[in-house]
C-alpha cells in the first residue's frame, strides 16, 4: 500500500483556472506538508499542517490554500492559475512536529502544467 | 544568493569509484541538515539528519558528515542503483520548520 498518495499524477490546465490536488497518507502521521519543485529541481516548502495548526511559508502567494478535512488528508487548492505555477507539487507527512527530521515521507508528486 | 549550495551539479562515476558530494550553507543557527535521495519521477526519500558539527551517520554505502560550514555525503564503492539526485536541506530553526533546499547533485554510476 502507498504510504503517501497524491491525485492527480498529471494536471494540464489553462491560465486563470482553479484546480485542486489531493493528498492522503495512511501512516497515521500528525503533520503534513506541501512542497513545490520547479523546472530546475529546486524544492521549496509551501505549507505545514499539524493538528489544525497551519504554518505558511511567507513567500507563497495567497492564491494557494491548503485544506485539511481530517488528519489523513491535506489538499491543495490553487486559484487563478498562472504560468509560473507550472511545477511538480509534492505532499509529505511525518509522525509529529518534533520528529519530522527523521521520518518525513514524500508522495509521488503531481506534475502541473499551466498553458 | 543561495543559502545552500551543492556541488558538483552533476557527477559521473564508474561502479566502485568512491567520491563525495558537498553541501555548503551560509545560514546561522543551524537546527538540522538533511540529505535526501530523489529518483526520476519520484518524491524525495529521506536519508539522514545531522544536528551538530562533527556528527556522522551511515547507511549502507553512504556516509554523511557535518562541519560548521558544510556537509559531505561520501559514497563508497557505488553501484548503478545509487544513481539518483541527492538533495541537501537546512533548517535554520526558529518557531517553524522551513527547510531551505540546495539544487541537488545528479549522480550517475556506470556499470
Amino acid at each position: 500500500d502507498t504510504a503517501v498518495s497524491q491525485t492527480p499524477k498529471y494536471l494540464v490546465t489553462q491560465m486563470g483556472n482553479d484546480k485542486s490536488i489531493k493528498c492522503e497518507q495512511n501512516l497515521g502521521h500528525d503533520t503534513m506538508y506541501w512542497y513545490k519543485q520547479d523546472s530546475k529541481k529546486f524544492l521549496k516548502i509551501m505549507f505545514s499542517y499539524n493538528n489544525k495548526e497551519l504554518i505558511i511559508n511567507e513567500t507563497v502567494p495567497n492564491r494557494f490554500s491548503p485544506k485539511s478535512p481530517d488528519k489523513a488528508h491535506l489538499n491543495l487548492h490553487i486559484n487563478s492559475l498562472e504560468l509560473g505555477d507550472s511545477a511538480v507539487y509534492f505532499c509529505a507527512s511525518s509522525p509529529r512536529r518534533g520528529a519530522y527530521q527523521e521520518t518525513q515521507y514524500f508522495g509521488p508528486g503531481t506534475r502541473l502544467l499551466v498553458l | 544568493e543561495d543559502q545552500v549550495t551543492q556541488s558538483p551539479e552533476a557527477l559521473r562515476l564508474q561502479e566502485g569509484e568512491s567520491s563525495s558530494l558537498n553541501c555548503s550553507y551560509t545560514v546561522s543557527g543551524l537546527r538540522g541538515l538533511f540529505w535526501y535521495r530523489q529518483d526520476p519521477g519520484k518524491g524525495p526519500e529521506f536519508l539522514f539528519t545531522l544536528y551538530s558539527a562533527g556528527e556522522e551517520k551511515e547507511k549502507e554505502r553512504l556516509k554523511a558528515t557535518l562541519t560548521k560550514k558544510e556537509s559531505f555525503l561520501h559514497i563508497t564503492a557505488p553501484k548503478p542503483e545509487d544513481s539518483a539526485t541527492y538533495l541537501c536541506a537546512v533548517d535554520q530553526g526558529g518557531g517553524s520548520y522551513i527547510p531551505t533546499f540546495g539544487r541537488g547533485t545528479s549522480l550517475i554510476v556506470h556499470p
